[in-house]
């Protein structure tokens, strides 16, 4: 069965980077798109961006371009996203997911990013 | 970029009443809209597809459809496993995806 298991809690100082791990199995990792959503407390789902797992190729939110980073690790089956010069803006959970042709058919369990001295 | 505006924000609805929520698209994105569910501290799960083909293991009382840019989700006999925010989600113009603002369910 498909799962995408994430990693766990972050707590972060403001300005640092955080770097957070989706591990996908149950299916052929290299076949579907992972996109990564950021949750805000009690606020709705923003898009941040998605990876080929294949190719490698990202495409990203104009308002995360400078602040996400996303990669993969084709040999253990892993996507990984880094935020970068976190501020308390960052703190939210976030998801990664599986793309089935435009609608995210898989979601991680979500992590939850807090940003605090 | 496409907005996606959904009402209601809450709604407050009785066991086995008919529940619609409703986003609307600022411009034409076909069938490329989707509709999830968020149970309390839970991930979003895909309900429906394309406008209106559900997705694997989501019970029949729950349906969509299409009227031009508008779209609907019901839940025809609503039940206690329900409760949770409902997102919809295009993808005809994306990147980028962009998510509506969210419906709260609630019991009354």
């Amino acid at each position: 069965q498909v799962n995408l298991l994430q990693s766990g809690a972050a707590l972060v100082k403001p300005g640092a980077s955080v770097k957070l791990s989706c591990k996908a199995s149950g299916y052929t990792f290299t076949d579907y798109y992972i996109h990564w959503v950021k949750q805000s407390h009690g606020k709705s789902l923003e898009w941040i961006g998605y990876i080929n797992p294949n190719s490698g190729y990202t495409n990203y939110n104009e308002k995360f371009k400078s602040k996400a980073t996303l990669t993969v690790d084709k040999s253990t089956n892993t996507a990984y996203m880094e935020l970068s010069r976190l501020t308390s803006e960052d703190s939210a959970t976030y998801y990664c997911t599986r793309d089935s042709g435009g609608d995210f058919d898989y979601w991680g369990q979500g992590v939850m990013v807090t940003v605090s001295s | 970029d496409i907005q996606m505006t959904q009402s209601p924000a809450s709604l407050s609805a009785s066991l086995e009443e008919i529940v619609t929520i409703t986003c609307q698209a600022s411009q034409d994105i076909g069938n490329w809209l989707s509709w999830y569910q968020q149970k309390p501290g839970k991930s979003p799960q895909l309900l429906i597809y394309g406008a209106t083909s559900l997705a694997d293991g989501v019970p029949s009382r729950f349906s969509g459809s299409r009227s031009g840019t508008q779209y609907s989700l019901k839940i025809s006999r609503l039940q206690v496993e329900d409760i949770g925010i409902y997102y919809c989600l295009q993808a005809y113009s994306a990147p980028p995806w962009t998510f509506g603002g969210g419906t709260k369910l609630e019991l009354k």
